[in-house]
């Protein structure tokens, strides 16, 4: 069966300083992967999302980049967080091809500070 | 353009009764819709979803939604609720401009309470 990790569960780091969240898929092979922002425990905006090794969309122009350096792995950075980073995000994967669904991850909790 | 509306930011019920958390939307052609669910601090789990079909979709841990073209919308339904119910429920619709990555778009989310 599909696996779909994400780490940290939970970080806090100052204004200023750099990101990285982490995102695997297991049991599956070429999957889409997509990046989520969930503000305020509600609505959920798409940041970014990747058919393949090295190709990245981006949904809105932000302080975030994303990149897919392996085929299940896909990594969520920053160089400079800002207050308003601060958020759950979430990771999902769907199959290419055929799948609808999405199947997300646990969610890394940020807080900048 | 496409959208999902959930009308109601919260939803209250006494456990063992049925319970309907509302949905409608806007899509040209026919519609893929789903229904996710979200326990605090944790992320989005999927329920169902509607493709094509029938129009009564069973789901996990009990749950239904019903289609309905005519009045555009996909209510999900529940016979009797449990208060381990109680949880952030989405409904979303996928985006069909997109065929390469199966983009969805998400409702503003229902927050049901089921009372003991």
């Amino acid at each position: 069966s599909q696996t779909i990790h994400q780490w940290p569960a939970t970080l806090v780091q100052p204004v200023g300083s750099p990101l990285s969240l982490e995102c695997t898929v297991e049991g599956t092979s070429n999957p889409n992967l997509y990046w989520y922002r969930q503000a305020a425990g509600r609505g959920l905006q798409l940041l970014f999302y990747s058919v393949g090794i090295g190709q990245i969309s981006s949904e809105v122009p932000q302080n975030l980049s994303a990149s897919r350096p392996q085929d299940r792995q896909f990594i969520l950075s920053s160089k400079k967080l800002l207050l308003s980073d601060s958020g759950f995000y979430l990771c999902a994967w769907s199959v290419r091809g055929g799948g609808v669904e999405q199947y997300f991850g646990p969610g890394t909790r940020l807080t900048v500070t | 353009a496409q959208s999902v509306a959930q009308p109601e930011d919260q939803v209250n019920v006494a456990e063992g009764n049925p319970l309907t958390v509302k949905c409608t939307y806007s899509v040209s052609g026919n519609p893929y819709l789903f229904w996710y669910v979200q326990y605090p601090n944790r992320g989005l789990q999927f329920l169902l979803k509607y493709i094509t079909g029938d129009n009564l979709v069973k789901g996990s841990y009990g749950f239904e939604a019903e289609f309905n073209k005519s009045q555009t919308s996909f209510h999900l339904k529940k016979p009797s609720a449990l208060v381990s119910d109680s949880a952030l429920y989405f409904c979303a619709v996928r985006d069909k401009r997109y065929s390469s990555a199966s983009k969805i778009i998400f409702g503003s989310g229902t927050r049901l309470s089921i009372r003991p």
